[in-house]
């Protein structure tokens, strides 16, 4: 139990363009899903927590208009890199609390590898 | 507020090696923490847990006790196998908020 799954695992796209990242808790509810950001040899930096029914909260220097976060169900979470440049060129994982189990462990995804050319 | 301190790798050992990856962490109140491995190409995998002081976490062989008095959770194995290779998360969670990481060891195994 406890899956959580993202898609694409990569894509590859040309500077200007918008991409969108699914993250989806496939066997449990989660009304908060989180979405990380990794450079290469380097640790998660959180950049936003995505709560299912309302807006997402934005950690400092992340750019909304930018990163677009939509939690429709208790059980999917996109993100949109819009007008996406090489420095965006990352990889990007989401994680999700299973809010039924009340439980604080988080279950991350397997990542998705963005290239922006 | 929070924060997680790793020993900076790579850590290089030889297989059947013994391992400890040091992890000390600041935080307010009682912390759960956690040990994440991620493979090369992979997201996070929960490789253990402990919840209050004193909890020992273990899982693959791998082990840590969370250690009030010194703020530290170290990660130890006996006998690490190449397959062991990867990048070791130490993380915090203060409650009903998102993870603390550490900035990752990562560990490299030699036949």
């Amino acid at each position: 139990g406890a899956v959580v799954s993202q898609h694409p695992s990569w894509v590859i796209c040309k500077s200007g363009t918008s991409v969108k990242i699914e993250c989806r808790s496939l066997d449990f509810q989660a009304t908060t899903m989180f979405w990380y950001r990794q450079f290469p040899k380097q640790s998660l930096m959180l950049m936003a927590t995505s709560n299912e029914g309302s807006k997402a909260t934005y950690e400092q220097g992340v750019e909304k208009d930018k990163f677009l976060i939509n939690h429709a169900s208790l059980t999917l979470s996109t993100l949109t890199v819009t007008s996406a440049h090489p420095e965006d060129s990352s990889f990007y994982i989401c994680s999700a609390r299973d809010t039924l189990a009340g439980v604080i462990e988080q279950f991350f995804g397997p990542g998705t590898r963005l290239t922006v050319l | 507020g929070d924060s997680v301190t790793q020993m900076e790798g790579p850590v290089t050992l030889s297989e059947e090696a013994f391992l400890t990856i040091n992890c000390t962490y600041t935080a307010t109140g009682y912390p759960s923490l956690f040990w994440y491995v991620q493979y090369p190409g992979e997201g996070l995998q929960l490789l253990l847990k402990a919840t209050k002081a004193d909890d020992k976490g273990s899982n693959k062989g791998f082990e840590a006790t969370y250690r009030k008095e010194t703020t530290s959770f170290h990660l130890e194995k006996g006998s690490v196998q190449v397959s062991d290779s990867a990048v070791y998360f130490c993380a915090l969670n203060s409650g009903y908020s998102t993870l603390t990481f550490g900035k990752g060891t990562m560990l490299l195994v030699s036949p």
